[in-house]
């Protein structure tokens, strides 16, 4: 199994800051990494696949990069609506997820 | 755009077996473009991913549910289903069926998601 670690757990910006959210994977996966946004009582929604390609309708403000097993999903600009638990997934191998990272609002 | 919608018991007896399925809408579960999983989050937890089907009924399962977990596709009904067996509390969760154009997976879409609370 790949254990995927997220840092920091929490993370409190304020608005229209940028925020910088970290993932870990315990081996390489590649570039075989998604980042998902999850809002209280919702379903997860796919940001980032692929380290850097956004999905479909996000916003530019969202950037992905990274390889192998260090991973970065960077807000620019915060906005209300972007506080929420942000979790990466690798996909390298039969998927696994990281335990995610709260931004919460400064 | 595909929607998926969970359905399902909320209340599951110990080692008794959760069934839930999923249908899908706006497209065809046949389409040779996607992977069917599902995914499961413990109540204030993580994400676990449990397993997905081609329309074909190839299944891929996490080897740590794999002894008790079955997928299947009906695509006459344009359905997947989820098939847990011996649940314990363990099990409580909120069940997501999503769909994804990989292999291994990742999701494009989620269903809302379902509470299943095991419990007598």
């Amino acid at each position: 199994e790949i254990v995927m670690t997220q840092f920091p757990a929490t993370l409190s910006v304020s608005p229209g800051e940028r925020a910088t959210l970290s993932c870990r994977a315990s081996q390489s996966v590649v570039g075989n990494l998604a980042w998902y946004q999850q809002k209280p009582g919702q379903a997860p929604r796919l940001l980032i696949y692929d380290a850097s390609t956004r999905a479909t309708g996000i916003p530019a403000r969202f950037s992905g990069s990274g390889s192998g097993t260090e991973f970065t999903l960077t807000i620019s600009s915060l906005q209300s609506e972007d506080f929420a638990v942000y979790y990466c997934q690798q996909y390298n191998n039969w998927p696994t997820f990281g335990q995610g990272t709260k931004l919460e609002i400064k | 755009q595909l929607q998926l919608q969970e359905s399902g018991p909320g209340l599951v007896r110990p080692s008794e077996t959760l069934s839930l399925t999923c249908t899908v809408s706006g497209g065809s579960i046949s389409s040779t473009t996607y992977y069917w999983g599902w995914i499961r989050q413990p109540p204030g937890k993580g994400l676990e991913w449990i397993g997905s089907v081609y329309y074909s009924g190839t299944t891929f399962y996490n080897p740590s549910l794999k002894s008790r977990v079955t997928i299947s596709v009906d695509t006459s009904k344009n359905q997947f289903s989820l098939k847990l067996s011996s649940v314990t509390a363990a099990d409580t969760a909120v069940y997501y069926c999503a769909y994804g154009r990989s292999l291994p997976p990742h999701f494009d879409s989620w269903g809302q998601g379902t509470l299943v609370t095991v419990s007598s």
